[in-house]
């Protein structure tokens, strides 16, 4: 079973919109990581943030993690057409040092 | 060079073949995956393999076996492939000492697999 969930499934949105996805998953997490992949392509890894901070910023990238929710959300800002893709999040299960990473079904921008 | 390399990048089966695909890295991780991706589906974790002499079986390893042959060299087997298997298959690799550390996974490219 997945552990995250990606919303929505797909985003249409014009070039310098923002675009903002969101991620839930159901159990303790160490951290939650958010990767790219272009089409038929590896995942790339985006920006990992820690289950003890709440936001955190790479370039145009935001990442927010509320674990009350168990939820997070991603947004990149002034879109370009380059960032066509789809993002997964992934969580770790919680388990340290035995981390494996579950991926949600993604978003495609 | 990629830091992680898979063969082949695509490959047509017949049913019933065995058929072997590797993967090789040169980041120094521990720590390897294999992935399948199915559309709408996301990734499922087949095995993984924390160090030479680790290999565990992750949520869908049924028809599918692994070996570690070195810290740099994991490779995925199907022993007698079915059309189910048809799917995108990537390897990945991490740090082993603090988990997934502060980089992540690094994927390879992925190899196409059909089986008909």
């Amino acid at each position: 079973s997945q552990q995250g969930e990606e919303d929505p499934q797909a985003l249409s949105i014009q070039e310098g919109e923002n675009a903002t996805m969101n991620c839930s998953y159901k159990t303790s997490i160490n951290n939650l990581q958010w990767y790219r992949q272009n089409s038929g392509r590896g995942l790339v890894h985006l920006i990992l943030i820690r289950s003890n901070e709440r936001e955190k910023h790479s370039g145009r990238l935001r990442v927010t993690l509320d674990t009350s929710k168990k939820s997070s959300s991603l947004l990149i800002t002034a879109s370009r057409a380059a960032d066509t893709a789809s993002y997964f999040c992934a969580t770790d299960g919680g388990n340290f040092g035995n981390e494996k990473l579950t991926f949600g079904t993604g978003t495609r921008l | 060079d990629a830091d992680v390399t898979q063969t082949p990048r695509n490959r047509i089966t017949k049913t019933g073949k065995r058929i072997m695909l590797e993967c090789s890295q040169t980041k120094g991780h521990d720590r390897m995956y294999w992935y399948r991706q199915d559309p709408g589906l996301g990734l499922r974790l087949i095995y993984y393999s924390f160090d030479v002499k680790d290999i565990n079986k992750g949520e869908i390893s049924d028809g599918y076996s692994v070996s570690r042959q070195a810290q740099a060299k994991f490779s995925l087997s199907l022993e007698s492939a079915i059309p189910n298997q048809t799917a995108l298959y990537f390897c990945a690799t991490s740090e082993a000492a603090t988990g997934v550390g502060r980089y992540g996974y690094t994927f390879g490219s992925g190899t196409r697999l059909t089986v008909v």
